[in-house]
C-alpha cells in the first residue's frame, strides 16, 4: 500500500497570504490528523478529521482550518500567514480512532513564511 | 491530563554501544505507548508500540522497549548502535478520551552516533 502523501513538500509564502496543504491518507484509513512541528514547540496537535467531520481540535487560532473529503483526503488551510507559522506540517492517518490505532505519518510540508 | 517526559534532548553514543532513550509518562488511565523515529526532512516512522499483553515490545531495526507500570516508564533500547540510528526519537502516549484518541508527544531526543 502506498503511504501517506503530502503536497506540496516545500512552500514559501509571505506574511498575510493564505496557504492550503493537502494530505492523502493510506487507502482505507478514515482518520486524518494534522500536526505542526517547530524547533521551539515540538509536535503540536492541530486537528483530527474522521468521516468528513472535525472530531478534535488543538489549541490553535481560527486562522487554521481544515476539511476532509469523502475519499478521506484532507486539506488544511492557514489564512493571514504570520512569521510564526513557519513550520513542518505533518499529516497522519489511522484506520480508526482508537487509542491503540497506529498513526502513519506523511513526509510533511515545510512552510516558510517571509 | 496526560503528559510525556523524555529525559535528554540530545544523547550521544559510540557506534556499537548501548542505546538508551528515556521516556516517562503520566496518565490517569492505562495508556498506549509508542516510539517513533524521525530522520531529517522526513515524517515520523513507527518503531514500536505497547497496547496490552507482553510488557517487553520488540520493534524494527533492533529496537525494543519495556513498559514498566510501577515506574511509569517506557524506555527505548538497542544493544548496539549503528550509524544509521542517528535521528530524532519521539515517545508518545495515547488514550481514549471522550470518544476520541488523544495523542501526546514528548519533546524528542536527538541521537548522535559517534564513529
Amino acid at each position: 500500500k502506498a503511504g501517506v502523501t503530502q503536497t506540496p513538500r516545500y512552500l514559501i509564502k509571505t506574511r498575510g497570504q493564505q496557504v492550503t496543504l493537502s494530505c492523502s491518507p493510506i487507502s482505507g484509513h478514515r482518520s486524518v490528523s494534522w500536526y505542526q512541528q517547530t524547533p521551539g514547540q515540538g509536535l503540536q496537535f492541530l486537528f483530527e478529521y474522521f468521516s468528513e467531520t472535525q472530531r478534535n481540535k488543538g489549541n490553535f487560532p481560527g486562522r487554521f482550518s481544515g476539511r476532509q473529503f469523502s475519499n478521506s483526503r484532507s486539506e488544511m488551510n492557514v489564512s493571514t500567514l504570520e512569521l510564526g507559522d513557519s513550520a513542518l506540517y505533518l499529516c497522519a492517518s489511522s484506520l480508526e480512532r482508537g487509542a491503540a490505532d497506529t498513526q502513519y505519518f506523511g513526509p510533511g510540508t515545510r512552510l516558510t513564511v517571509l | 491530563a496526560q503528559s510525556v517526559t523524555q529525559l535528554g534532548s540530545h544523547v550521544s553514543v559510540s557506534e556499537g554501544a548501548l542505546v538508551l532513550l528515556r521516556c516517562n509518562y503520566s496518565s490517569s488511565v492505562p495508556p498506549y505507548l509508542f516510539w517513533y523515529v524521525q530522520y531529517p526532512n522526513q515524517g515520523l516512522q513507527l518503531l514500536l508500540k505497547y497496547t496490552t499483553g507482553a510488557t517487553l515490545v520488540k520493534g524494527i531495526n533492533g529496537f525494543e522497549a519495556e513498559f514498566k507500570k510501577s515506574e511509569t516508564s517506557f524506555h527505548l533500547t538497542k544493544p548496539s548502535a549503528h550509524m544509521s540510528d542517528a535521528a530524532e526519537y519521539f515517545c508518545a502516549v495515547t488514550k481514549n478520551s471522550g470518544g476520541y484518541q488523544k495523542v501526546t508527544f514528548g519533546t524528542g531526543t536527538k541521537l548522535q552516533v559517534i564513529p
